[in-house]
């Protein structure tokens, strides 16, 4: 069974503050997704990343797959309390039907 | 406006007593998937399907049936459910923008079995 863990699992920071969560696992996917879940919501998907070293960007959020495509990261500069939410990172097989998820990274904003 | 939706969103239900959960989506996906989220654990795939009359089980089937007679809906089924069914459900459906699978997710089923 493949599992991706992730740090940390808590998070709270001030409003303008840099922070980098990490997801890792001994598998390699296919791909790897970013997901931000909001309460009595369900998860968003923020970002895809398939080759191996990838970078993307979205805005304040840097999303960098490894170049083993083991593990990612994201990394968000100048937080803001928009930015609360929990983060999940999926691993996807490459028919896009099988995610497994991580159990998130509860990350909180203080203005 | 591109949605998945799910019915009922809060459901309390007893021990034994069958219960489905249905979810639909309106962007002509493929692959529509069911989870359930649990403290601690995560999103946990429960079936998956890639298209109309193939589905499959995911990592934690036990319990639970599924159906895909039409491309838009994908029911989850629970003929007798036990109080460790009681989560947070979610379905999702994904188009393939070659190898970026955009996964979309309903806004979840909250399900307690007493």
């Amino acid at each position: 069974t493949q599992l991706l863990e992730q740090s940390p699992q808590f998070l709270s920071i001030q409003e303008g503050e840099n922070l980098t969560v990490y997801c890792n696992s001994s598998s390699v996917f296919s791909s790897l997704q970013w997901y931000r879940q909001e309460p009595g919501e369900g998860p968003v998907l923020l970002v895809t990343v398939v080759t191996g070293g990838e970078v993307k960007k979205l805005k304040r959020l840097t999303f960098q797959f490894g170049d083993a495509r083991k593990d990612s990261s994201l990394h968000i500069t100048a937080a803001q309390p928009g930015d609360t939410g929990l983060y999940l990172c999926a691993g996807g097989d490459n028919y896009g039907q099988n995610f497994v998820f991580g159990p998130g990274t509860r990350l909180s904003v203080l203005p | 406006e591109a949605q998945v939706t799910q019915n009922p969103r809060y459901l309390i239900t007893v021990t034994g007593k069958k219960l489905t959960v249905t979810c639909s989506q309106n962007m002509n996906h493929e692959y529509m998937s069911w989870y359930r989220q649990d403290p601690g654990l995560g999103l946990r795939q429960i079936y998956y399907s890639m298209n109309v009359e193939v589905t499959d089980k995911g990592d934690v089937p036990e319990g639970y049936k599924v159906s895909r007679k039409e491309k838009r809906n994908f029911p989850l089924i629970l003929e007798s459910p036990s109080p460790n069914q009681t989560s947070l459900y979610f379905c999702a459906s994904s188009s393939s923008r070659g190898r970026e699978y955009e996964q979309y997710f309903g806004p979840g089923t909250r399900l307690t079995v007493t």
